[in-house]
């Protein structure tokens, strides 16, 4: 069992560019979780998917999308990068939506210039 | 709403000394408490949790006991090691809150030999 992978490991964009985050696991689990982690303010939810075909908006969605293309993958995508976003990015899955304990992947360190 | 305060580090301290790490919360309702553990280049992982009140949580020699009296779920280990440097993060999940997870900031701990 990998658990949760999440690739790239480490990206630079330039500000206006695209890119999208991969996320996997193989868990079975049904729930799937995009955070973003900044200095001083802990993670934060961008977007969540309960179960496979669903998707919300967390706390912090504005300038993301994201799709949950079945129950294994979970993708965010950046469609004009700014410097803001510049940030690591953690995937993570719980089995369903109420289950307490989630796992996490290694994240994704972006830089935006 | 919701929300997770954790003091602020990093916290500096030479092996085999006693930790405390505090945290405080505000929650609607009856949330399970968490403890998470970020090691260097790694993911979150939970290290323990407690779901109700009185319930004492650990894991490792780690130790964390949910105070309904004073919203408090610190962390503690009596004798820490080298090998504890890491960035460790309270946590709070309610129903109220739509079972989503609430982190606090994180505190990074040092551990000198």
């Amino acid at each position: 069992n990998a658990g949760v992978t999440q690739t790239p490991k480490f990206q630079v964009l330039k500000t206006g560019q695209s890119m999208t985050l991969q996320c996997a696991q193989d868990m079975n689990h049904n729930s799937m979780y995009w955070y973003r982690q900044d200095p001083g303010m802990g993670l934060r939810l961008i977007y969540y998917s309960a179960s496979e075909g669903t998707t919300d908006k967390g706390e912090v969605p504005n300038g993301y999308n994201v799709s949950r293309l079945n129950k294994r993958e979970f993708s965010l995508r950046l469609e004009s990068a700014a410097p803001s976003q510049t940030s690591v990015y953690f995937c993570a899955s719980t089995q369903v939506r109420t289950q307490e304990t989630q796992y996490f992947g290694p994240g994704t360190r972006l830089l935006v210039l | 709403g919701n929300s997770v305060t954790q003091m602020e580090g990093p916290v500096t301290l030479s092996e085999e000394a006693f930790l405390t790490i505090n945290c405080t919360y505000t929650a609607t309702g009856y949330p399970s408490l968490f403890w998470y553990v970020q090691y260097p280049g790694e993911g979150l992982q939970l290290l323990l949790k407690a779901t109700k009140a009185d319930d004492k949580g650990s894991n490792k020699g780690f130790e964390a006991t949910y105070r309904k009296e004073t919203t408090s779920f610190h962390l503690e280990k009596g004798s820490v090691q080298v090998s504890d440097s890491a960035v460790y993060f309270c946590a709070l999940r309610s129903g109220t809150g739509g079972f989503k997870t609430i982190f606090g900031a994180g505190t990074r701990l040092f551990v000198k030999a």
